[in-house]
């Protein structure tokens, strides 16, 4: 079965950079995007962009341009998402979720980020 | 950039109606998708191009997509469907959330 597994919560002071990991496992990882999603405590979601697998190519929210980079390990079907300069702001649950054909079937469990100094 | 506004809250009485609206510009030209997303938990996909069902979602979760706005119906609603209900599009290949809805069975 598709599973998406998310790397554990993560602490950083603000200015710091943070990487979230996201394992896929059940289908071929190289053949569908991974989509990043964020969510504040108590607030919506929040679409920061996607990643091409087998490319390498991405396509970022202009929110998050020039601060988020999604990059990936084929060899270990593993997806990245990196966002520098962390402020308070960015302290939100990161989802990662495979994205076929516009629909965002699959997603990992949240990986919690608190940015705080 | 594009924009999808949504009620901040829906009320319903278990067994009756409940529809959610999601507004965003000239929207019945794109499709639309709705997630449904219960405290503590991962979005799930109930509704997709409009008006589909993945496998494994109850025949009472409905979409239109006309206009300026999609509809999402949950018909005979339970108290299991008490959620936040978000409608999602695509505009130029970036992915756009609406601000989301709190259904609430009374």
């Amino acid at each position: 079965q598709v599973q998406l597994v998310q790397s554990g919560a993560e602490v950083k002071k603000p200015g710091a950079s943070v990487k979230v990991s996201c394992k896929a496992s059940g289908y071929t990882f190289t053949s569908y995007d991974i989509n990043w999603v964020r969510q504040a405590t108590g607030q919506g979601l929040e679409w920061m962009g996607w990643m091409n697998p087998n490319s390498g190519n991405t396509g970022y929210a202009q929110k998050f341009q020039g601060r988020v980079t999604m990059t990936r390990n084929t060899s270990i079907s593993t997806a990245y998402m990196e966002l520098s300069s962390l402020r308070s702001e960015d302290t939100a649950v990161y989802y990662c979720a495979r994205n076929s054909h516009q629909l965002l079937s699959y997603w990992g469990q949240g990986t919690l980020v608190t940015v705080s100094s | 950039s594009y924009e999808l506004t949504q009620p901040p809250s829906v009320s319903v009485s278990p067994g009756q109606t409940a529809s959610i609206t999601c507004s965003g510009d000239k929207l019945g030209d794109k499709y639309a998708c709705w997630y449904q997303q219960k405290p503590g938990q991962s979005p799930v996909l109930v509704i997709y191009q409009d008006s589909k069902r993945p496998s494994g979602i109850p025949e009472r979760f409905s979409g239109s997509n006309s206009g300026n706005t999609a509809t999402l119906t949950i018909s005979g609603t339970q108290a299991m469907d008490e959620a936040d209900y978000y409608c999602q599009a695509w505009d130029s290949s970036k992915g756009v959330f609406g601000t989301g809805t709190k259904v609430t069975v009374l």
